[in-house]
């Protein structure tokens, strides 16, 4: 059982760049998140996805798109990439939107933007 | 507004001394999460708890509900102990709201 799996691990990009970071899970999740964790802050939201073809904002979603087609996906787009969102971003699951149940985390992929 | 804080922010140990990490929230919760994340690595989730007290191996978490206020303990350390410790509150609109984490490092 993966769990929650998140490519690229590390990325390198110059500004004004796209890429799309990969989050995939198999644990039938209706629930899937993004967020970022910056030295000295907590984890921020960026966009979330309670069920397929469903996406919602979160707390800091400027810059960053997110699709959800499949239950098992949930891709975050860099539209042109900036060096403020130098960062290493966390995908995250759990079974529906309630809050009194644990996440489930990716790895982290580390994003630095030159 | 939902807040969450932690303290210490840096917490140095030596190994089989008792650790206390703590944790205070603004507003009332549907339930508090304590997170553990090793250098370079992924989040785990340790506790999820709504009230009282909930134990696995050497680590003990406890809420206090009225005083908004969450500990995790830490018996008899160990370096492996070593991580980031992050404390998450769902509110009602059940997303989670992050500490800043507390840095570890229990030394042998």
């Amino acid at each position: 059982n993966a769990g929650v799996t998140q490519t690229p691990k590390f990325q390198v990009l110059k500004t004004g760049q796209s890429m799309t970071l990969q989050c995939a899970q198999d644990m039938n999740h209706e629930y899937m998140s993004w967020y970022r964790q910056d030295p000295g802050m907590g984890l921020r939201l960026i966009h979330y996805s309670v069920g397929a073809g469903i996406t919602d904002q979160g707390e800091v979603p400027n810059g960053y798109n997110v699709s959800r087609s499949t239950t098992e996906d949930f891709p975050l787009r860099l539209l042109s990439a900036a060096p403020s969102q130098t960062s290493v971003y966390f995908c995250a699951s759990r079974p529906d939107r309630r809050g009194n149940q644990p996440q489930h985390f990716g790895d982290g992929t580390r994003l630095s933007i030159l | 507004k939902n807040e969450v804080e932690q303290s210490p922010q840096n917490l140095t140990a030596q190994e089989g001394e008792f650790i206390t990490i703590n944790c205070s929230y603004s507003v009332g919760i549907s339930a508090l999460h304590w997170l553990q994340q090793h250098p370079g690595g992924g989040i785990v989730s340790l506790f999820m708890l709504s009230s009282g007290k909930k134990k696995h191996g050497r680590l003990i978490a406890t809420i206090n509900i009225q005083e908004k206020h969450s500990s995790l303990h830490i018996t008899a350390s160990h370096p492996r102990d070593s991580a980031v410790y992050i404390c998450a509150a769902t509110f009602t609109g059940n997303q989670f709201y992050f500490g800043t984490g507390t840095s570890l490092t229990v030394i042998p």
